[in-house]
């Protein structure tokens, strides 16, 4: 079965660094998501991507943030430089359209010192 | 903007049926999913219902939808171990592309 696959499952970066959280999205898919869920918390929307361009983001998508599909089968996340409350899961997820449910992959976790 | 709530605890009883609630805001949702999460692992997609049913069944899973009162329910029968995780609400609207989920309710099944 297609699934939604995501590198590393455990980043560790220091304050200041920047990091990019890789995802590969079910194939025939083409919606884009990037999630977050800081631990004991809620899962936030950050990211929806399609057609090579956002579509919709989140007041957590600040300028730290980016997204790109650099290829015809990556999704990538990238922030710029950390900061310690960025330290979450990050969640990439993709459908078929925007009325699809969303496949979610294992996750990233993503520790800043 | 959308808020979804949910009870944040379970506890159930091996072969008992658990019912887990959820309540949203945002009248023009059209999905509504329950995804699973168990320890350390990320988001199972279990089920979702379209607006404008009131029921679905899927195996030992059963969704419930008040559009009226934005109630929504999940019903697992025979509650077993491995259905133990953390259960997530979420909806959708035809507006947005995103998902709000409430804050998860943990489920815990006893022998």
């Amino acid at each position: 079965e297609p699934e939604v696959t995501q590198t590393p499952s455990h980043q560790v970066t220091q304050m200041g660094q920047e990091v990019i959280l890789r995802c590969v999205p079910i194939s025939n898919h083409l919606y884009f998501y990037w999630y977050r869920q800081i631990l004991g918390q809620k899962v936030e929307f950050l990211v929806s991507f399609y057609n090579n361009e956002i579509s919709e983001k989140s007041e957590i998508f600040d300028d730290q943030f980016s997204v790109e599909r650099p290829d015809g089968s990556n999704f990538t996340l990238k922030i710029r430089s950390t900061k310690l409350e960025d330290s979450a899961m990050y969640f990439c997820a993709s459908s078929e359209g925007t009325n699809n449910e969303q496949f979610f992959g294992p996750g990233t976790r993503l520790t800043v010192l | 903007g959308e808020d979804v709530e949910q009870s944040l605890f379970l506890s159930v009883r091996e072969g008992d049926s658990s019912v887990i609630n959820c309540t949203y805001t945002d009248s023009s949702s059209t999905y509504l999913y329950w995804y699973k999460q168990e320890p350390g692992a990320g988001l199972q997609l279990l089920t979702y219902i379209f607006s404008n049913m009131d029921m679905k069944q899927d195996q030992r899973l059963t969704v419930l939808l008040n559009k009226k009162d934005k109630h929504l329910s999940l019903r697992i029968a025979d509650t077993q171990t491995g259905d133990s995780a953390i259960y997530f609400c979420a909806e959708n609207s035809s507006n947005d592309y995103k998902l709000s989920f409430g804050a998860g309710t943990t489920v815990t099944v006893r022998a």
